[in-house]
């Protein structure tokens, strides 16, 4: 069964560098998204992707965040100079519809620690 | 705004048994609800969701979810709990093609 993957599983950075977070999402899927879980609170929403470009992004999707996809295969999150509040798991999901009834499927996460 | 909310943050239920894991929401206009599960160092796995229509959805691993409208809630079921079960369990909800909202979870422990 196709699956969303993720790399890495975990990144330690220090405050005020840059994290480039990476994601392969099931192959024949169109539409992409980032989601963050602080420790201990709910799944967030932070951006959509579709044709290369942003569909919708949340609040907490500032400037210091970028999504690209590279080529035909990746899409990556990235933080510009990161902060002790972005340390939380970072989910991507893809999904082959926009349409509110079609399932997103999840990766594993990246988990994130900001020293 | 649309919201979720998952009142247990912990559910126990001994092996066999039957088990129910509580979402409510609250959204504008019709909901497509879902749940997803999460077992340890793996993703969210899509378990089942509800569009329209029957009210009682099926959906993997034996799990099916009730849609209540007057009482806006969508409670994960099964019959008989295995210990396999065991896992933190979200509900989501979102309207059109508004973003998903999660609930913060429920972990669910079966204990044989």
């Amino acid at each position: 069964e196709p699956e969303v993957t993720q790399t890495p599983s975990h990144q330690v950075t220090q405050m005020g560098q840059e994290v480039i977070l990476r994601c392969v999402p099931i192959s024949n899927h169109l539409y992409f998204y980032w989601y963050r879980q602080i420790l201990g609170q709910k799944v967030e929403f932070l951006v959509s992707f579709y044709n290369n470009e942003i569909s919708e992004k949340s609040e907490i999707f500032d400037d210091q965040f970028s999504v690209e996809r590279p080529d035909g295969s990746n899409f990556t999150l990235k933080i510009r100079s990161t902060k002790l509040e972005d340390s939380a798991m970072y989910f991507c999901a893809s999904s082959s519809s926009r349409g509110g009834s079609y399932e997103q499927y999840f990766g594993p996460g990246t988990r994130l620690t900001v020293t | 705004a649309q919201s979720v909310a998952q009142p247990e943050d912990q559910v126990n239920v001994a092996e066999g048994n039957p088990l129910t894991v509580k979402c409510t929401y609250s959204v504008s206009g019709n909901p497509y609800l879902f749940w997803y599960v999460q077992y340890p160092n793996r993703g969210l796995q899509f378990l089942l969701k509800y569009i329209t229509g029957d009210n009682l959805v099926k959906g993997s691993y034996g799990f099916e979810a009730e849609f209540n409208k007057s009482q806006t809630s969508f409670h994960l079921k099964k019959p008989s709990a295995l210990v396999s079960d065991s896992a933190l369990y979200f509900c989501a909800v979102r309207s059109g093609n508004t973003p998903l909202v999660f609930g913060k979870g429920t972990r669910l422990s079966v204990i044989a």
